[in-house]
């Protein structure tokens, strides 16, 4: 159980295109879910956190309009990097928790598998 | 603020025990465990919550100072398997927003 999908795994692009990353828990329902930026053999930097059916909370120094979230559905949450640039590449990994708020806090992220994005 | 984990890195032979610290300049709320692999996501491995606990997962156990604000994770009679870098995450608010640590690569030889 507890089944986090990431897609695309890998993307290669130009400068100056949009990405759109997909986040999915396949078997239960994620009223939460985070976005992280990691970089080679470093830690997990919290960008943003999703909840279903409102806007994200992003964390000081991550540019809302370059790095746009949507949670739409209890399962679903997208990332799209804006007119990516190569300052832009990173590994990209999204977690899932169940529930929203002070009470399910204590509740475990389940990540996806990430995804590298480079931008040529 | 992110937590600061020690040590960086531990070289093991099957069999031996190593113990990973994890402290924060924050009160927590709660201090979980992860275990991820080169190129993989990371793996839950286990939640310490405040009350100073002590929790286990197989022969990887963990405890939390909540007055000291830090946790250890030990592994015991390490196994090949537990390969890998630890990163313990920090929630420093009730919301269960997590801060992670840089990480402890741990490595096991046979």
């Amino acid at each position: 159980g507890a089944v986090v999908s990431q897609h695309p795994s890998w993307v290669i692009c130009k400068s100056g295109t949009s990405v759109k990353i997909e986040c999915r828990s396949l078997d239960f329902q994620a009223t939460t879910m985070f976005w992280y930026r990691q970089f080679p053999k470093q830690s997990l930097m919290l960008m943003a956190t999703s909840n279903e059916g409102s806007k994200a909370t992003y964390e000081q120094g991550v540019e809302k309009d370059k790095f746009l979230i949507n949670h739409a559905s209890l399962t679903l949450s997208t990332l799209t990097v804006t007119s990516a640039h190569p300052e832009d590449s990173s590994f990209y990994i999204c977690s899932a928790r169940v529930g929203q708020g002070r009470s399910y806090s204590n509740q475990p992220q389940h990540f996806g598998d990430g995804t590298r994005l480079s931008i040529l | 603020q992110q937590p600061v984990q020690s040590p960086q890195a531990v070289i093991l032979r099957e069999g031996e025990d190593a113990v990973i610290n994890c402290s924060s300049s924050k009160a927590l709320y709660s201090v979980h465990w992860y275990r991820q692999k080169h190129g993989e996501a990371p793996v839950f491995l286990m939640i310490l919550l405040k009350g100073g606990e002590q929790k286990g997962h197989e022969k990887i156990s963990a405890s939390f100072n909540e007055k000291k604000q830090q946790s250890s994770l030990y592994l015991t009679a390490s196994q090949l398997s537990y390969s890998g870098t630890y990163f313990c995450g920090t929630g420093t608010d009730s919301w269960g927003k997590l801060q992670f640590g840089a990480g402890t690569q741990v490595v096991v030889t046979p």
